[in-house]
């Protein structure tokens, strides 16, 4: 077990609705990752977040947003939603270090279901 | 920008032979290699990665990965699978440093089934 923890596990929603999933990281992690799994597919990197600012993203349009916190948990914030952001969306946490390798260690997802 | 191209979708095997996924990658630049194992319905875990040095990497539950520079391939092994083995695998890349280094690229998964 990682010690990333996502809340919450499913979800159901429906078009044009808003979703906010939650993510805490590993204890000592300073950097959160986010990854859509379409069904059937490999993960999709949506963004990542440093020191709260985002560090790099994607190709996702801008109603995925997020968050990070002081104490480095995150939150993906979806707008607007399409049956095609029907996913798990997993989270991912490292610990950035110049030079170090950075490992991502991953959550258990969140199963989004869109109606 | 790197890809990942995982050539088998699935592959099914008895329990106890050996197992060998595939995966080749495209990049520019040097990268770092991992592969993940996702069990059904859980999130991805880390199996083994390499960094540099060794081109052989030992990863958990007896899996092991040669990196290969000049066919550009990162191939999974293991000599003798269990049923607990049968998960969904990932192969994935990393710039090693610059650039997009904090994104990791995924194939599409290989779908690995031991039967009795």
């Amino acid at each position: 077990e990682t010690g990333v923890t996502q809340s919450p596990t499913h979800l159901i929603k429906t078009r044009g609705q808003q979703v906010t999933l939650r993510c805490s990281s590993q204890s000592g992690h300073n950097t959160v990752s986010w990854y859509q799994q379409a069904l059937g597919q490999g993960p999709q990197f949506i963004f990542q977040y440093y020191r709260e600012e985002e560090n790099g993203r994607g190709n996702f349009p801008p109603r995925f947003s997020g968050l990070q916190f002081p104490n480095y948990s995150s939150e993906l914030n979806v707008n607007a939603l399409e049956l095609d952001d029907s996913a798990l969306y997993l989270c991912a946490s490292s610990l950035a270090l110049q030079g170090a390798s950075n490992i991502q260690y991953f959550g258990a997802g969140t199963r989004l279901s869109v109606l | 920008a790197q890809s990942v191209t995982q050539l088998d979708s699935q592959v099914p095997v008895f329990e106890e032979a050996p197992v060998e996924l595939r995966c080749n990658y495209s990049s520019s630049v040097s990268v770092y290699l991992f592969w993940y194992v996702q069990y059904p319905n859980q999130g991805l875990q880390l199996l083994l990665k390499y960094l540099s040095g060794s081109t052989l990497v030992k990863g958990i539950n007896g899996f092991e990965a040669e990196f290969n520079k000049s066919q550009t391939s990162f191939h999974l092994r293991k000599p003798s699978v269990h049923i607990s083995d049968t998960a969904e695998y990932f192969c994935a890349v990393r710039r090693s440093r610059g650039g997009s280094n904090y994104k990791l690229t995924f194939g599409k998964g290989t779908l690995l089934t031991v039967n009795p």
